[in-house]
């Protein structure tokens, strides 16, 4: 696709709830990354895909959160029995390490509110 | 240590004038830098990267590396209201543990006045 693509764009779910959210990168990219930002703050790495492995795991907050990625592309976060404090925005990037720069593409990310 | 730091701010410059925005990183490996805008409630877009020491001009933004002292900053000329937004310094390490890591700062609130 042309750009980064997340959903769903919004999601409110009730405490305990299981939620996954999806991320389509750029075609062709084979990196990609999953960063949380709650409101106000930074951007909190969670994961990293290089294909369909995770060299990098170490930002996952809890064993509640998992990720995989399928095929080299399309990739999904899961959290399970879902907390209040896991409201905040999950953004998904993808890069292709052949371009200049690396340059990392930012999705408009998935607005997660956990009621 | 934070591995990527920035001044929280809030800086507020007037209409016209120069902004100057830094961070500072921690690992001295550490390979490419990015400078992200973003406007509240938006997803974070890229401004610049530079790899090598010294400066990189694109438009009114000027990206300044010094990897002896690990600063990187970002200047903005003429800065305008439009440029009010979040700017967020991004380090990325392509080897060792850290590898394929983009690490973001917390960022720089900045808000331009006319």
């Amino acid at each position: 696709g042309a750009g980064v693509s997340q959903s769903p764009s919004n999601k409110v779910t009730e405490k305990g709830k299981d939620v996954e959210l999806r991320c389509d990168p750029i075609s062709g990219h084979t990196a990609l990354y999953w960063y949380r930002q709650s409101l106000g703050q930074g951007l909190e790495f969670l994961i990293y895909f290089q294909g369909n492995s995770a060299p990098d795991k170490s930002g996952l907050p809890s064993d509640r959160f998992s990720a995989e990625r399928t095929g080299g592309s399309v990739s999904t976060l899961t959290i399970q029995r879902t907390q209040q404090e896991d409201s905040a925005v999950y953004l998904c990037a993808s890069s292709s390490r052949g371009t200049a720069g690396n340059t990392i593409y930012f999705g408009e990310g998935s607005w997660l509110t956990v009621v | 240590q934070k591995e990527v730091e920035q001044n929280s701010g809030p800086l507020s410059v007037p209409e016209g004038a120069i902004a100057s925005l830094n961070c500072t990183y921690s690992d001295r490996g550490s390979q490419s830098f990015f400078w992200y805008r973003q406007y509240s409630g938006k997803s974070p877009e890229l401004i610049m990267f530079i790899y090598s020491n010294g400066d990189k001009e694109d438009g009114r933004f000027t990206a300044q590396l010094n990897k002896a002292s690990q600063y990187v900053s970002l200047l903005i000329r003429d800065s305008q209201p439009s440029d009010s937004a979040t700017y967020l310094c991004a380090v990325y390490n392509a080897g060792g543990t850290s590898y394929g890591k983009l690490t973001f700062g917390q960022g720089t609130i900045l808000t331009v006045h006319p």
